[in-house]
């Protein structure tokens, strides 16, 4: 079946240094792939989806890039910010027609001062 | 603009109680709609969806039901509640299933007792 694996469930970084996050997927079809950010009490919000050819998706000073011989979806940003603070989730789709999204465990960054 | 309504915003419910979570969508049409259960600390588990009024497809078994009586609402509920039931109910909707970005609900916060 489809899954998605983030294998840091907390990573906490000074202000200032570059941000990556891990995400690998598996997957029969060849899936779309999201990155959904979630403040404290908040609702999930997507931050950045990957395209279908080789534009690499930017928001907020956040990017990530669709390696499909890798499986993965990585997102960075260059310098991390205070205001970043939060749970990311990295998320897949299939257009199977069943609608199924599949979500990974998260991680959960803390910028520090 | 799209506005997402859940109800109610929390509960505290006896184990074995009947449960009712509602939905609503507002400035979309024929949205394809989505339910999610995030325990604590945990990831967004993807509970039901419906692409339209009187259509919910079951994707994991939770002892829960979800259905969809008007084009914008979406109900899900259960005759008895489990301990394992708590944790935090979210909405979703898209414009077309499969690839779309997911707009999320404020979420409604369940404890169970």
């Amino acid at each position: 079946g489809d899954s998605v694996t983030q294998t840091e469930g907390l990573v906490t970084l000074t202000e200032g240094l570059p941000v990556m996050l891990n995400c690998t997927y598996q997957s029969t079809y060849s899936p779309f792939l999201f990155w959904y950010v979630q403040h404290l009490n908040e609702a999930p919000k997507l931050l950045l989806k990957s395209f279908t050819d080789n534009k690499r998706p930017e928001h907020q000073g956040f990017h990530a890039t669709l390696h499909k011989s890798s499986s993965s979806f990585h997102l960075q940003k260059s310098s991390a910010q205070l205001s970043d603070s939060a749970l990311y989730y990295c998320a897949l789709s299939v257009n199977t027609g069943n609608y199924k999204y599949v979500f990974g465990a998260g991680t959960r960054l803390k910028v520090i001062a | 603009a799209q506005t997402i309504h859940q109800w109610p915003v929390a509960e505290i419910k006896a184990v074995g109680s009947p449960l009712s979570l509602g939905c609503t969508i507002k400035g979309k049409s024929s949205p394809n709609l989505y339910w999610y259960w995030q325990a604590t600390g945990g990831t967004l588990q993807q509970l039901f969806y419906s692409i339209t009024v009187g259509q919910v497809e079951s994707v994991v078994q939770l002892n829960l039901s979800a259905s969809r009586p008007k084009d914008d609402q979406f109900i899900l509920s259960t005759e008895k509640l489990l301990l394992s039931h708590s944790g935090f109910y979210l909405c979703a909707w898209s414009r077309w299933g499969g690839y779309a970005e997911q707009f999320f609900g404020p979420g409604t916060r369940l404890t169970v007792l």
